[in-house]
């Protein structure tokens, strides 16, 4: 397990609110990825960060806002949600196998997030 | 054609039951392949991962077959607690992860 925590576990916010999402870890994973998700939907990719640097943007709306401030640390800022984005949003880091060019993505506990 | 496609579902089976899931995948490319469970309102957990030909964990089997593009979940002697969906995932080299739409299993009392 890569000891991934999620803050906060949940939070509603109203449209006109700025917040933001956190998430850490702390076993030295260079990849971390953001993903929403739906109810009875698989996760959707919004954001990659690979080595610090944000490596995909998967057409995500300006209102979502990641940041990587270190290598342990990943926040989403949030600005002028829409009822629509309520969702759980994932962050994963991605833990390389030693000797392979395999990878394994493992899920923080998530933030689930109502937007009113 | 969707990239990852996953038996509908839901399943329903008694407990002590054996059930398969299937998932086919259309990318030829793809190098890993693994199963996750998702319970209600929860992360999802990786429950295996496959490689090669595939991976045996307890009451869990995967197996994979590149010629005809799926790879295949086996659960035998259901218990109550593996109610859940489960989640399969394809990683094709130098690429994202690709999830396919899960399959939902309720175990039966």
């Amino acid at each position: 397990d890569t000891e991934v925590t999620q803050t906060p576990k949940h939070l509603v916010m109203g449209m006109t609110n700025k917040k933001s999402l956190k998430c850490e870890q702390h076993m030295g994973h260079r990849a971390m990825y953001w993903y929403k998700q739906k109810a009875k939907k698989p996760p959707e990719l919004m954001f990659v960060y690979s080595y610090e640097k944000l490596s995909i943007n998967e057409s995500v709306p300006s209102r979502f806002s990641p940041e990587c401030p270190n290598s342990s640390l990943l926040n989403l800022h949030l600005h002028a949600l829409q009822p629509e984005d309520s969702a759980l949003y994932l962050c994963a880091p991605i833990m390389i196998l030693l000797g392979s060019s395999y990878n394994e993505q493992f899920f923080g506990p998530g933030t689930r997030l109502t937007v009113l | 054609r969707k990239e990852v496609e996953q038996d509908p579902g839901p399943f329903n089976v008694p407990e002590g039951a054996t059930v398969a899931f299937n998932c086919t995948y259309s990318n030829s490319a793809s190098q890993s392949f693994f199963w996750y469970r998702q319970d209600c309102r929860k992360e999802p957990k990786l429950l295996m991962s496959v490689y090669s030909s595939g991976n045996e964990d307890g009451r869990f089997t995967a197996q994979l077959n590149r010629a005809s593009q799926y790879i295949s979940l086996l659960i035998r002697d259901s218990k109550l607690s593996d109610s859940a969906t489960y989640l399969c995932v394809v990683n094709p080299y130098g690429q994202n992860f690709v999830f396919g739409p899960g399959t939902r299993l309720s175990v039966l009392p």
